[in-house]
């Protein structure tokens, strides 16, 4: 079965404090991976799409990367407006319209 | 503005009632989305549609009916037939159906059973 895990669920960041979001997935024919950033109660927005290893995006204090197995989404200076949850997602070839979700990392900067 | 547009917000549902979700996209989008959002998991795919006059089951189908006979609406109904229907539920849509496009999602509609 297709599997994404997003790790780790929760990040606690001082404001300043770079680190690193990880999303594996356990699928090949990848056709898209998603990042999308969800505050409460509200809907995910979106902010990167990678279609193939080695492709690099970049927005702000966010960088997204893509390898074969894994995504990683870069925080560099987080600030407190970055806490969200963050959600990654990902769409096969083969005609499926399923985008299939990780459960998400929840992140807290701090001031 | 162009986007997204879930209504209502938030929804109170008696057991054994039907209720009626909004979703109006001015988007000029063919395909839309229902997803189910749960504390802890991820979001799951109730409905799609990837032209009108035309709706897929997703991986929690059950309970749920949608309707599409218009571009630009997607309303999910949640029937009395929903064994657990609380949850918070996002609408969405894209340019093209299983083309690796952006998936933009609307603000959400919250739905409690009282």
């Amino acid at each position: 079965e297709d599997q994404v895990t997003q790790s780790p669920e929760a990040l606690r960041l001082q404001e300043g404090e770079s680190s690193s979001l990880n999303c594996s997935y356990t699928v090949s024919g990848l056709r898209g991976l998603f990042w999308y950033r969800q505050d409460p109660g509200k809907g995910p927005e979106f902010l990167f799409t990678l279609y193939s290893a080695g492709e690099e995006k970049e927005k702000e204090r966010l960088k997204a990367t893509l390898t074969k197995k894994e995504s990683f989404l870069h925080i560099t200076a987080p600030k407190p407006e970055d806490s969200a949850t963050y959600l990654c997602a990902y769409e096969t070839q083969g005609g499926s319209e399923k985008l299939v979700f990780g459960k998400g990392t929840k992140l807290t900067v701090n001031p | 503005d162009g986007g997204i547009t879930q209504s209502p917000k938030y929804l109170f549902r008696k057991e054994g009632q039907n209720v009626t979700l909004s979703c109006e996209q001015n988007l000029n989008h063919d395909a839309m989305y229902w997803y189910r959002q749960d504390p802890g998991q991820g979001l799951r795919l109730i409905y799609y549609s990837q032209i009108v006059n035309d709706f897929q089951k997703g991986d929690i189908a059950e309970g749920y009916s949608v309707s599409r006979e218009k571009k630009e609406s997607f309303p999910l109904t949640v029937t009395s037939a929903q064994k657990n229907p609380t949850a918070f539920y996002l609408c969405a849509s894209r340019k093209t159906a299983g083309s690796g496009n952006t998936i933009y999602f609307g603000e959400g509609s919250w739905l409690t059973v009282v």
